[in-house]
């Protein structure tokens, strides 16, 4: 069963601090993915990574960076917190193979107060 | 145009009912349409997914309708239980050389009263 790992489930930050959220997958995907979740816009594609060391800007990427130096692990960088990014973050990973569907993982809560 | 219209934005019906959970799009280079399902304090899961070439397809009691020509797909619960409620999302696959990108529908959250 592919398993996706978010470090943290909840995570409290103030305005301006450097955040870093983490994800791990066990199944040897090739593509990544950050999303963040918000009530009536549902999930908005933020990075994604095709390989290791390679990413693409989503829709919304404006305030976000990614890494993604092992090809298990790509994480979300928030340069300089503000309220506006408090949501709820989802990574999700899938198999670089056709019609293979995204596996997510259970997300991260993230507040910037 | 990427985006993916839903509708309603929640739904309640009685066990047994048939919620019916309809999206739209204006994108015709999407490949792949998937439904995804999550419940509270989980990441969404895969629920049942269709080609564009398809009209129906029915696993269990899901369906998927799609009308190519009207750019519109739905999703169909039959008998419906009280732990189908859930969020639901409707989403596009844009499939290029190295991968694929989900476009989501802003979700509709159904609730099953016993």
């Amino acid at each position: 069963d592919v398993k996706v790992t978010q470090s943290s489930r909840y995570l409290v930050k103030r305005t301006g601090e450097k955040v870093f959220l983490e994800c791990v997958q066990d199944m040897d995907h090739e593509n990544m993915f950050w999303y963040r979740q918000d009530p009536g816009l549902g999930l908005r594609l933020i990075y994604f990574s095709y390989d290791v060391k390679m990413k693409e800007k989503g829709d919304i990427p404006e305030g976000y960076s990614v890494s993604r130096e092992k090809k298990e692990r790509f994480s979300l960088i928030l340069e300089s917190a503000s309220t506006n990014q408090t949501s709820m973050y989802l990574c999700a990973s899938r198999s670089g193979l056709s019609n293979q569907p995204q596996h997510f993982g259970d997300g991260t809560r993230l507040s910037i107060l | 145009q990427q985006q993916v219209k839903q509708s309603p934005q929640s739904l309640i019906v009685q066990k047994g009912g048939i919620p019916i959970i309809n999206c739209a799009y204006e994108n015709t280079a999407f490949d792949y349409f998937p439904w995804y399902q999550q419940f509270p304090g989980k990441g969404p899961a895969l629920l049942i997914a269709i080609r564009p070439d398809v009209s129906e397809k029915k696993e269990g009691r899901f369906t998927i309708s799609f009308n190519k020509s009207a750019k519109q797909f739905s999703l169909h619960i039959m008998d419906s239980q009280p732990g189908d409620s859930a969020t639901y999302f409707c989403a596009a696959i844009l499939t290029w050389e190295y991968g694929n990108k989900l476009v989501f529908g802003a979700g509709t959250i159904l609730r099953v009263k016993s």
